[in-house]
C-alpha cells in the first residue's frame, strides 16, 4: 500500500463548477499537509500548506484535513481554464528539512471553457 | 527575487558523457533539494542540503554527485548516466523545512 494515495484523473469539468481533489493516506505521523500546482513542463507551485486537522482557505482554494480519517482535500470554487493543471498533495511527519515531503502522484485536472 | 532558476532547461548527454545541472536562489533560502521526476509521476527527493551541508542522500547512486559551493548555488554532477536516468531534475528551496518551498522549473534531461 502506497503511503499516499491519489486518484490520477484525468478530471474534466466545465468553467465556473466547484471541484474537489482527494488523497488519503496511512502514516498517522504526518501532520504537515500540501497542495502543489504543477503546470506543464514546470516545477510544482505551492497553494496550501496546512497543520494538523481543519480548514484552511485562500482566496477561490479550500484546503480541508481529516486526521481522523486520514483524508486530505482541495477545493476551487469558479474554476477557470487556467486551473487546468496536475494537482500534487504532499505531506510530512516534521517541519523540518530533513523531513521527508511524500507527494501523491497527482490529479490531471482540465477545466473546459 | 521569489524565484530558483535551473540551468540548463534542456540536457541531451551520451552515457559517457560528464555533465552538470546549476541551481541558484536568492531568497536566503538555507535548505535546498534535488528531486528526480518522470513522466506523470510524483517528485522523488534525492539530496537535501541544509546550511550548506549535505543532510539527506536517498541512496542515489554514485553517478550523481550534489554540490552546493555556497548558500545560493547547488550543482549536481552527472557522470556515466544510464537511458533510465532520463527524466526531470527539479531543484527546490525552503527558508528551513517543509513550509515555503520554492521549485525551479527544472532541466529536461535525456541520456542516449
Amino acid at each position: 500500500q502506497k503511503e499516499v494515495e491519489q486518484d490520477p484523473g484525468p478530471l474534466s469539468v466545465p468553467e465556473g463548477a466547484i471541484v474537489s481533489l482527494n488523497c488519503t493516506y496511512s502514516n498517522s505521523a504526518f501532520q504537515y499537509f500540501m497542495w502543489y500546482r504543477q503546470y506543464s513542463r514546470k516545477g510544482p507551485e505551492l497553494l496550501m500548506y496546512t497543520y494538523s486537522s481543519g480548514n484552511k482557505e485562500d482566496g477561490r482554494f479550500t484546503a480541508q484535513v481529516d486526521k481522523s480519517s486520514k483524508y486530505i482535500s482541495l477545493f476551487i470554487r469558479d474554476s477557470q481554464p487556467s486551473d487546468s493543471a496536475t494537482y500534487l498533495c504532499a505531506m510530512s511527519a516534521g517541519y523540518s528539512s530533513a523531513s521527508k515531503i511524500i507527494f501523491g502522484s497527482g490529479t490531471r485536472l482540465s477545466i473546459r471553457p | 527575487d521569489t524565484e530558483v532558476t535551473q540551468t540548463p532547461k534542456h540536457l541531451v548527454m551520451g552515457m559517457t558523457n560528464k555533465k552538470s545541472l546549476k541551481c541558484e536562489q536568492h531568497m536566503g533560502h538555507r535548505a535546498m533539494y534535488w528531486y528526480k521526476q518522470k513522466a506523470k509521476k510524483p517528485p522523488e527527493l534525492m539530496f537535501v542540503y541544509s546550511y550548506e551541508k549535505l543532510s539527506i542522500n536517498e541512496s542515489v547512486p554514485s553517478r550523481f554527485s550534489p554540490e552546493c559551493p555556497n548558500s545560493s548555488l547547488l550543482n549536481l554532477h552527472l557522470h556515466a548516466l544510464q537511458p533510465e536516468d532520463s527524466a526531470l531534475y527539479l531543484c527546490a528551496s525552503s527558508p528551513q523545512g517543509t513550509y515555503g518551498y520554492t521549485f525551479g522549473s527544472g532541466t529536461r534531461l535525456t541520456v542516449v
